[in-house]
């Protein structure tokens, strides 16, 4: 079974820092990208960034751009949200999620396992 | 503001149909597929149609999608009330260079 789980989240203050982890079970993980969506409570959903299936090209939204590093470990199926200069706007569930949705035939985009997510507050 | 622009809420009764409408722009759905989410209260995010138009397995055919140029759309037909949850558009934009999501439909069952 497609599996993600994550930990790490908890309180942090202001300023500070925060690695949180998922581990993947179920399927090859150097073989689809995987992303980091959050949602602030009461709020829509907000892609944070993206790796690729080997690692070596990531992607972040603007506002995480230069404080969040995303990595990942195939050899331990984990990967990593190394969070810093942490912020209240940045407190939210945040989801690990695998993409790509494959038929038989071909894989598309599209966020398609999703974890329970872990949540991280940051506090004033 | 969301790239993606989506109605905040939108309701119906049993057995209706509703549709959900997601418009975009020339970098995200003017060049790339839509994906839609179904979230229901207190859960993950499910993933409800891909590339456009597609199912899941699983997802029944009560649920629809279609996409013409920067606009998308979501139907839901014979309307049930454990539809009652969030529904999110979502497309790559390559102006971005990320995903970018819709703010969200709340959709409720009357």
């Amino acid at each position: 079974e497609v599996q993600l789980l994550e930990s790490g989240g908890g309180l942090v203050q202001s300023g500070g820092s925060l690695r949180i982890s998922c581990a993947a079970s179920g399927f090859p993980l150097r073989s689809f990208a995987i992303s980091w969506v959050r949602q602030a409570p009461g709020k829509g959903l907000e892609w944070v960034s993206t790796i690729s299936p080997d690692g070596t090209t990531t992607y972040y939204a603007k506002s995480v751009k230069g404080r969040f590093i995303f990595s990942k470990d195939n050899s331990k199926s984990t990967l990593y949200l190394q969070m810093s200069s942490l912020r209240g706007e940045d407190t939210a569930i945040y989801y690990c999620v695998k993409e790509g949705y494959c038929t038989s035939t071909y894989c598309y985009e599209g966020f398609h396992i999703w974890g329970h997510g872990t949540t991280v507050t940051v506090s004033s | 503001q969301s790239l993606l622009t989506q109605p905040p809420s939108a309701s119906g009764s049993p057995g209706q149909r509703v549709t959900v409408s997601c418009s975009g722009s020339s970098s995200n759905l003017g060049k790339n597929p839509i994906t839609w989410y179904q979230q229901l209260p207190g859960t993950a995010p499910k993933l409800l149609i891909y590339n456009n138009n597609q199912r899941p397995s699983g997802v029944p055919d009560r649920f629809s999608a279609s996409k013409s140029g920067t606009s998308a759309s979501l139907a839901i037909s014979g309307l049930q009330s454990g539809d009652e949850a969030d529904y999110y558009c979502a497309s790559w934009d390559d102006s971005l260079n990320g995903w970018a999501f819709g703010g969200g439909t709340k959709l409720t069952v009357l």
